[in-house]
């Protein structure tokens, strides 16, 4: 099926260990987007690409590093994990037209660090 | 950034009744979009609804619809006839341009939780 695809989808860190969040596109889209959820705050964009090999800061980028080698792959990583990036994390992405309001997102990754 | 606001925590409303979830939001921007989305309890973001800040109609999408208000900055969804599948999460938001090169994002709401009752 057509979409984006979040691997892993759980995953528990201790504090201070490293890993990467992988995101993968088939629809030919040039955004995509890495998002956190947290209780009662909504989602907040990490990081975000326009196309590949473009990486750019969203609202909360610390402690967080993004890659866009492929077109269809965005990765997200964590090199020193602290508690407070305890998150679900949502990758998306859209294409660039203006009248197509669709953005899909994939279905999460629960990270625990502790 | 621009601001999405959705004031009401947590609503109930009595199955096949009809309700109402707030959403204001703040931008200076011309051209910009308004998003609804459903969070059930499994976690995944659906797309509800969508509208334009140019079209003239409120956008309708089965029970759906948006009751949208320039001048007030106002994009309110209304769910006609609930069912107890529409127990959720609710988020509005915004396509915000991040990047001079045509580059968006969409700016969430902190979410609404609407509980649907027998």
């Amino acid at each position: 099926n057509a979409g984006v695809t979040q691997t892993p989808k759980f995953r528990v860190l201790k504090t201070g260990q490293s890993m990467t969040l992988l995101c993968a596109q088939d629809m030919n889209h040039e955004y995509m987007y890495w998002y956190r959820q947290d209780p009662g705050m909504g989602l907040r964009l990490i990081h975000y690409s326009v196309g590949e090999g473009t990486t750019a800061k969203g609202e909360v980028p610390d402690g967080y590093n993004v890659s866009r080698l492929k077109k269809q792959n965005f990765l997200l990583g964590l090199e020193s994990a602290a508690p407070s990036q305890t998150s679900v994390y949502f990758c998306a992405s859209s294409s660039h037209r203006d009248r197509d309001p669709g953005y899909t997102f994939g279905s999460g990754t629960r990270l625990t660090v502790v | 950034a621009q601001k999405i606001t959705q004031t009401q925590p947590g609503m109930f409303v009595q199955e096949k009744e009809a309700v109402t979830l707030d959403c204001t939001y703040d931008t200076s921007d011309q051209s910009y979009g308004l998003f609804w989305y459903k969070q059930p309890s499994s976690g995944e973001m659906i797309f509800l609804i969508y509208q334009g800040s140019y079209d003239e109609q409120n956008a309708t999408e089965g029970r759906y619809s948006l009751n949208f208000q320039k001048a007030r900055k106002s994009a309110n969804l209304v769910i006609s006839a609930s069912q107890l599948g529409d127990s959720a999460m609710y988020f509005c938001a915004m396509r915000e341009v991040v990047n001079s090169n045509s580059g968006y994002a969409l700016n969430f709401g902190k979410g609404t939780s609407l509980l649907v009752t027998p």
